[in-house]
């Protein structure tokens, strides 16, 4: 059973440019979670796809977008960066049934916006 | 609004035990999870409650009372590997079925 990955470890950009993070889901699972890191905080929620769709968003500017593809796979996109996006990105899945639905969260991505 | 408050730091003794406490004000709740977080690294699962009571997992145990909006983490026999954040998170209810709304992590040291 391969576990959630995330590309890439780390990425350093500049204000204004555009970043794409992609996250591969652990096997069975059909639910992805995005969140943002800052240092010394606990995550904030950004949104989440199931099935291919949008099922529910964070306090989070319209600059962050997203997609699911049909392997279940995610990506991130932030437009306009700004110097207050630097944190870890952190991808969560899950099966979006009954249950626990416990989040298994991939390694993050740590952006750096000079 | 949404709001969880848990100490920042903690300091234990290795082999003694020592509670985290959680206290939430959601809008929903549908679950609250432990996890661990070690600097630079992905948050690792720890435990789940939604019905009042003690859930014990080895060394781990973790405490619900919806009523009080309260849960605690048990870590027993310390270990130097359990200096890490622990972080406590309340699922919400509704819109999203798995969003997660996390405090800002306790950070814990453990000292020989």
């Amino acid at each position: 059973e391969t576990g959630v990955t995330q590309s890439p470890t780390h990425l350093i950009k500049t204000r204004g440019q555009q970043v794409t993070l992609r996250c591969s889901s652990q096997s069975g699972h059909n639910t992805v979670s995005w969140y943002q890191q800052a240092l010394g905080q606990g995550p904030q929620f950004i949104f989440q796809y199931y099935r291919e769709e949008e099922n529910g968003r964070g306090n989070f500017p319209p600059r962050f977008s997203g997609l699911q593809f049909p392997n279940y796979s995610s990506e991130l996109n932030v437009n306009a960066l700004e110097l207050d996006d630097s944190a870890l990105y952190l991808c969560a899945s899950s099966w979006g049934g009954l249950g626990t639905n416990e989040q298994f969260f991939g390694p993050g991505t740590r952006l750096t916006v000079l | 609004g949404q709001n969880i408050d848990q100490p920042t730091e903690m300091t234990a003794t290795e082999g003694a035990i020592v509670q985290i406490n959680c206290t939430y004000q959601t809008s929903g709740f549908n679950g609250l999870f432990w996890y661990q977080q070690h600097a630079g690294e992905a948050p690792t699962f720890l435990s789940y409650n939604v019905l009042d009571g003690l859930e014990e997992k080895g060394r781990f145990s973790s405490f619900l009372s919806r009523s009080k909006g309260y849960s605690y983490l048990l870590l027993k026999e310390l270990q130097m590997k359990d200096s890490a954040s622990y972080l406590c998170a309340v699922r919400d209810q509704g819109g999203a079925t798995n969003k997660l709304i996390f405090g800002t992590g306790t950070l814990l040291a453990v000292q020989p």
